[in-house]
């Protein structure tokens, strides 16, 4: 298996909602990511997950909630979100350690907040 | 930190051509990887080429090659023969080398490709 699952493809919400994002991979990758992507914009880094820790969030507020609950699957939890958070949300994994790490995408999560 | 500029936002050619795609770089670190990925309009970005900072030898994967100029700090990727599947956004990326654990990509803004019938 060499690909990213990422659910649900689509999701719409309000602002008072609680909804998840999904993504799950079994290429035995100890590293998982989460990316932020406008319409006509690079990917925006917004958490690395290494060996099922938190290694890097990029200053990401509060109503963004990343967690691992193991090395195959990444959840992200979305409260409370804005209309500006409106974006494609890409997932990605990857070897961790020293060496080229080459990530791997799945396709995405495009989110709608109304 | 590190920055990646894609200079050309846009470019189109007709399908069998050759066409080269410029990106450079900015960074303070010696060890690190670059990478071109393609984004279709089917979103999943796929990775296209890799290149090692410190392998001289330029990397080839079929009809795409890059010419990595380490002094200059330029990464361009060279699509030859270029097909109506390469129609895409492509990004150049940066990472620089994780120590024990895992360090993100950064992009650049993009190039949008159009290869014309």
């Amino acid at each position: 298996d060499t690909e990213v699952t990422q659910t649900p493809k689509h999701l719409v919400m309000g602002m008072t909602n609680k909804k998840s994002l999904k993504c799950e991979q079994h290429m035995g990758h100890r590293a998982m990511y989460w990316y932020k992507q406008k319409a006509k914009k690079p990917p925006e880094l917004m958490f690395v997950y290494s060996y099922e820790k938190l290694s890097i969030n990029e200053s990401v507020p509060s109503r963004f909630s990343p967690e691992c609950p193991n090395s195959s699957l990444l959840n992200l939890h979305l409260h409370a979100l804005q209309p500006e958070d409106s974006a494609l949300y890409l997932c990605a994994s990857s070897r961790a350690g020293t060496g080229a790490n080459v990530l791997t995408f799945g396709a995405g999560s495009r989110l709608t907040v109304l | 930190a590190q920055t990646v500029t894609q200079s050309q936002p846009e470019m189109s050619v007709q399908e069998a051509e050759t066409v080269t795609l410029s990106c450079t770089y900015d960074t303070s670190e010696n060890n690190y990887y670059l990478f071109w990925y393609k984004q279709p309009p089917s979103r999943q970005m796929i990775l296209v080429i890799r290149q090692e900072a410190y392998k001289q030898q330029n990397a080839t994967e079929n009809r795409f090659s890059v010419n990595f100029q380490k002094a200059a700090k330029s990464f361009s990727l060279k699509i030859s023969d270029s097909q109506l599947g390469d129609t895409a956004m492509y990004f150049c990326a940066f990472m620089k080398q994780a120590r024990g654990g895992a360090d993100g990509l950064t992009f650049g803004k993009g190039t949008h490709l159009i290869i014309q019938p």
